[in-house]
């Protein structure tokens, strides 16, 4: 079974400032997708990016970008120039590449602070 | 034009009741989900239904019930509440195969409390 690890429950960072945010995961798969989503306080689950495996290029989303090591299985996020309306929790989910495997395995989640 | 909306969003009812939560979506997804956010924000999935045919059933009590009457709308009957059911409850939908990652998005969340 796959899993997936957040190892910073809590981070913060200035207003404007970079962050980055650990995710590894755990697999026997060659095939699969990672994303990341944010939940505000509205707890509304919110896409932020996502990467397929099979790409070697890291994906961008505007200010956030993720650095990808399949062979070191992690998928950290990467937020440039925070903005306030960035504090949320993120979550890191895997899903199989498999049409069966359609489940989404999230980590634990990390709870981001944004000081002005 | 909200995309994936569930109701009520919240829910606060007695040990032992019964109840449901309904979810609908409206991007011409064939496959939905139902997700259980626990009390420490951890999000697992509980079942999912692809063309109203059930395709993951995680192991929960058999007081959970889904039914996809089209696939277009999920809705999670729980019978004989416990203490332990209150969370937060997300439906998701998504387009399964198609060669493309198939995202998943989320409803607004169900908080369920059982008193």
């Amino acid at each position: 079974a796959q899993t997936v690890t957040q190892s910073q429950p809590e981070m913060s960072v200035q207003e404007a400032e970079t962050v980055t945010l650990s995710c590894t995961y755990d697999t026997s798969e060659s095939d699969y997708y990672l994303f990341w989503y944010k939940q505000p306080p509205s707890r509304q689950m919110i896409l932020v990016i996502r990467q397929e495996a099979y790409k070697q290029q890291n994906a961008t989303e505007n200010r956030f970008s993720v650095n990808f090591q399949k062979a070191a299985k992690s998928f950290s996020l990467k937020i440039s120039d925070s903005q306030l309306g960035d504090a949320a929790m993120y979550f890191c989910a895997y899903r199989s590449g498999s049409v069966s495997g359609s489940r989404l395995t999230f980590g634990e989640g990390t709870q981001l602070t944004v000081n002005p | 034009d909200t995309a994936v909306s569930q109701t009520p969003k919240y829910l606060v009812t007695q040990m032992g009741n019964d109840k449901s939560i309904k979810c609908e979506q409206n991007l011409g997804h064939d496959t939905m989900y139902w997700y259980k956010q626990d009390s420490k924000k951890f999000l697992k999935i509980m079942f999912s239904y692809n063309n109203k045919e059930l395709i993951i059933n995680e192991t929960v009590p058999n007081r959970f019930s889904p039914k996809s009457p089209d696939k277009a709308h999920l809705n999670l009957h729980i019978n004989s509440l416990e203490l332990g059911d209150s969370a937060v409850y997300f439906c998701a939908s998504s387009q399964l195969g198609g060669g493309a990652p198939d995202t998943q998005y989320f409803g607004p969340g169900t908080r369920l409390t059982v008193l």
